[in-house]
């Protein structure tokens, strides 16, 4: 059974902070990813990785960076946090087999 | 741009009912379009269509694609409360890591 797991499920930061998100997998996929969901804006992608130390801009990356130094460890970093960036912040991952992403249980950003 | 837009937004309907669920979408190369179920935690999978007019089936839920009109349908016969979630489409194109492009999801909420 795939498991994803997210450091924290909720998190409170204040402006200007630099704010570390990890997500691990125990099932060895190559791609991960990073999304943000807002309400009545869906999942968007921050960023994707699809092998260690690979990564790529997703659809909304400003503000946001990456790092993939190990292949079951992917983790979000905002430089200096805002308010703009309080959000549910969901990790997947995939197998490129696969048919789905796997998803971790979130956590939830308030930057006050 | 990858785009993927779901229909309606919310649904309110009681025990028993059938609902129909609507997704379109404009991608550039599409590789699948995909159905998830999210309550108040991850997306969870329910299925993933490649081929036009073939209907995917799971116990009370049914998907099929039309990759003509560009659109997906998701069914529900015989609602149940347990089936109160956010319905959230998402496409697939031809990309290094099967990157996703998610809808704003639909909430279904069933009244006893």
């Amino acid at each position: 059974d795939v498991k994803v797991t997210q450091s924290s499920r909720y998190l409170v930061k204040r402006t200007g902070e630099k704010v570390f998100l990890e997500c691990v997998q125990d099932m060895d996929h190559e791609n991960m990813f990073w999304y943000r969901q807002d309400p009545g804006l869906g999942l968007r992608l921050i960023y994707f990785s699809y092998d260690v130390k690979m990564k790529e801009k997703g659809d909304i990356p400003e503000g946001y960076s990456v790092s993939r130094e190990k292949k079951e460890r992917f983790s979000l970093i905002l430089e200096s946090a805002s308010t703009n960036q309080t959000s549910m912040y969901l990790c997947a991952s995939r197998a490129p087999s696969t048919d789905t992403q796997y998803f971790g249980p979130g956590t939830r950003l308030t930057v006050l | 741009e990858d785009k993927v837009v779901q229909s309606p937004l919310s649904l309110v309907v009681h025990e028993g009912d059938t609902v129909t669920l609507n997704c379109s979408y404009e991608v550039t190369n599409f590789r699948s379009l995909l159905w998830y179920k999210q309550e108040k935690k991850a997306p969870t999978f329910l299925f993933m269509l490649t081929s036009s007019g073939i209907e995917k089936k799971s116990g009370r839920l049914s998907s099929i694609l039309d990759k003509k009109e560009l659109f997906s349908i998701l069914n529900i016969t015989a609602t149940q409360t347990g089936d109160s979630a956010v319905y959230l489409c998402a496409v697939e194109a031809s990309g290094s890591a099967r990157q996703l492009t998610f809808g704003s999801g639909t909430q279904l909420t069933v009244l006893p």
